[in-house]
C-alpha cells in the first residue's frame, strides 16, 4: 500500500513568518510529486509537478524542492500573508496513468 | 471557474433514493476521476477513466457506479446510499501521456453530499 505523509497535519503562523512542511513518498518507482493548495470553499489547485531529483520550483513567494532518493519533499512559504491560509497536498501517482495517492494535507493559517 | 465543472453543489439524499452528480471538462484533458473526502481523510480515489479506459479502486462499494460518455463528462450514479456516505466528492481531469506522466489536476468545486 503506497503511503503519502505529510507533517505537520497543522501550522499556525504570523503574518510575515516564513514557514515550511513536509511530504515524505516512497523512494522507489517513482514517477512524480504533486503539491496543490486548497483554499476552504474553493477547488484544489495545483502548484507544481516535480520529476526530478534536486529540482526547485517556485512559485511567487512560495518554492518547493524534491528529494526522490530519500523521498521527501518540502514546501517553503516565503513571508506568509492571510491569504496564504489554506491546506497544502501533496500527492504521489500510484503508477504511470495519473492515478494521484493524496497525503493528508498540512493546513497553514496565517494571521495577521 | 476552474474548466471543470461539477453538479449539483450540495445533495441531500435518502437512503433509497437514485441519484447522479454531473462532471463537465471543456480543456480537452483525457483523464478524469471520483475523488472522495471524508472529515480528517485524505482524498481518497474512487474511479478513473484515462486513456480511455476505466480504472477503479476496489473498495468502492457498488452502490457507487461511474459513467463516462465522452472525454468532456463524467457521472457518478449513487444508489442505495448509507449516512457513512456523507462526504464532499471531488472529480478532476488532467492530461495524461502516452508513456502514462501526467500534469497536474483541475479540480471542479465538488458536490457536499448528505445521506439521511
Amino acid at each position: 500500500i503506497l503511503n503519502v505523509e505529510q507533517s505537520p497535519q497543522s501550522l499556525h503562523v504570523q503574518e510575515g513568518d516564513s514557514t515550511n512542511f513536509t511530504c515524505s513518498f516512497p523512494s522507489s518507482n517513482f514517477y512524480a510529486l504533486h503539491w496543490y493548495r486548497w483554499e476552504t470553499a474553493k477547488s484544489p489547485e495545483a502548484l507544481f509537478v516535480m520529476t526530478l531529483n534536486g529540482d526547485e520550483k517556485k512559485k511567487g513567494r512560495i518554492s518547493a524542492t524534491l528529494n526522490t532518493k530519500e523521498g521527501y519533499s518540502y514546501l517553503y512559504i516565503k513571508g506568509s500573508q492571510p491569504e496564504d491560509s489554506a491546506t497544502y497536498l501533496c500527492a504521489f501517482p500510484y503508477n504511470q496513468g495519473g492515478k494521484l495517492i493524496f497525503g493528508q494535507g498540512t493546513e497553514l493559517s496565517v494571521k495577521p | 471557474e476552474t474548466g471543470v465543472t461539477q453538479t449539483p453543489r450540495h445533495l441531500v439524499m435518502g437512503m433509497t433514493n437514485k441519484k447522479s452528480l454531473k462532471c463537465e471538462q471543456h480543456l480537452g484533458h483525457n483523464a478524469m476521476y471520483w475523488y472522495k473526502q471524508s472529515a480528517k481523510k485524505p482524498l481518497e480515489l474512487m474511479f478513473v477513466y484515462s486513456l480511455e479506459e476505466r480504472v477503479e479502486n476496489n473498495s468502492v462499494p457498488s452502490r457507487f457506479s461511474p459513467e463516462c460518455p465522452n472525454s468532456s463528462h463524467l457521472f457518478l450514479h449513487l444508489h442505495t446510499l448509507q449516512p457513512e456516505d456523507s462526504a464532499l466528492y471531488l472529480c478532476a481531469s488532467s492530461q495524461v501521456t502516452g508513456t502514462g506522466d501526467t500534469y497536474g489536476y483541475t479540480f471542479g468545486s465538488g458536490t457536499r453530499l448528505t445521506v439521511v
